[in-house]
């Protein structure tokens, strides 16, 4: 049983350009959680799909969207990058939507914006 | 909307010597409760995690942690630490609406210096 990965590890990207980070969900798992941790912070929840739809949201904005597709991984976008996107951005995937459910987290990829 | 407050940033601790995180949360009803730590490079790993039932839950690794009502607390213990517990913790929150997932609300963490 494979885990959570994520890719890139790393990028470097400059204001207002776009990206998109990957994310493979642990097998058998139906829904993929999406955070933002800055540095020196604890992660903070951008949004959360289940079964290829958006099922939360937390306090992000719109240029920040997502995708997950049918075997279950998912993609995170950002449009207009800001200097304070700089973040480490994680992925993490459970079986249902209740927050009783384990959430297991990948590694991360850790987006610098110039 | 909940919070979740560690009130120290670092703490260090001995090797061998026993160690308390604090953690509070305010929300209005009883929320469920986790604690993750998270190494250098490393994604978040769960600790261990409170529902319902008994007020004292054990983890891996050997950390428990003791939920107290009145106290709107979760706090992390360990009875003696090793060297590989150098970590970054969070304390976390999870409800669920019923209408859509709400995620996680994580602590800022505290970060867990071991002193040899």
């Amino acid at each position: 049983e494979t885990g959570v990965t994520q890719s890139p590890t790393h990028l470097i990207k400059t204001r207002g350009q776009q990206v998109t980070l990957r994310c493979s969900s642990q097998s058998g798992h139906n829904t993929v959680s999406w955070y933002q941790q800055a540095l020196g912070q604890g992660p903070q929840f951008i949004f959360q799909y289940y079964r290829e739809e958006e099922n939360g949201r937390g306090n992000f904005p719109p240029r920040f969207s997502g995708l997950q597709f049918p075997n279950y991984s998912s993609e995170l976008n950002v449009n207009a990058l800001e200097l304070d996107d700089s973040a480490l951005y994680l992925c993490a995937s459970s079986l249902g939507l209740r927050a009783v459910n384990e959430q297991f987290f990948g590694p991360g990829t850790r987006l610098t914006v110039l | 909307a909940q919070s979740v407050t560690q009130p120290d940033i670092h703490i260090t601790v001995s090797e061998g010597a026993s160690l308390e995180l604090r953690c509070n949360y305010s929300y209005g009803a009883t929320p469920y409760l986790f604690w993750y730590v998270q190494s250098p490079g490393q994604g978040l790993q769960l600790l261990l995690k409170y529902f319902s039932g008994d007020t004292l839950v054990q983890g891996i690794k050997g950390f428990e942690a003791e939920f107290k009502r009145s106290q709107s607390s979760f706090n992390l213990r360990k009875p003696s630490v090793h060297w590989s517990d150098a970590a970054e913790y969070f304390c976390a929150v999870g409800l669920y609406s019923g209408g859509g997932a709400d995620g996680l609300t994580f602590g800022k963490g505290t970060h867990l210096i071991i002193q040899p």
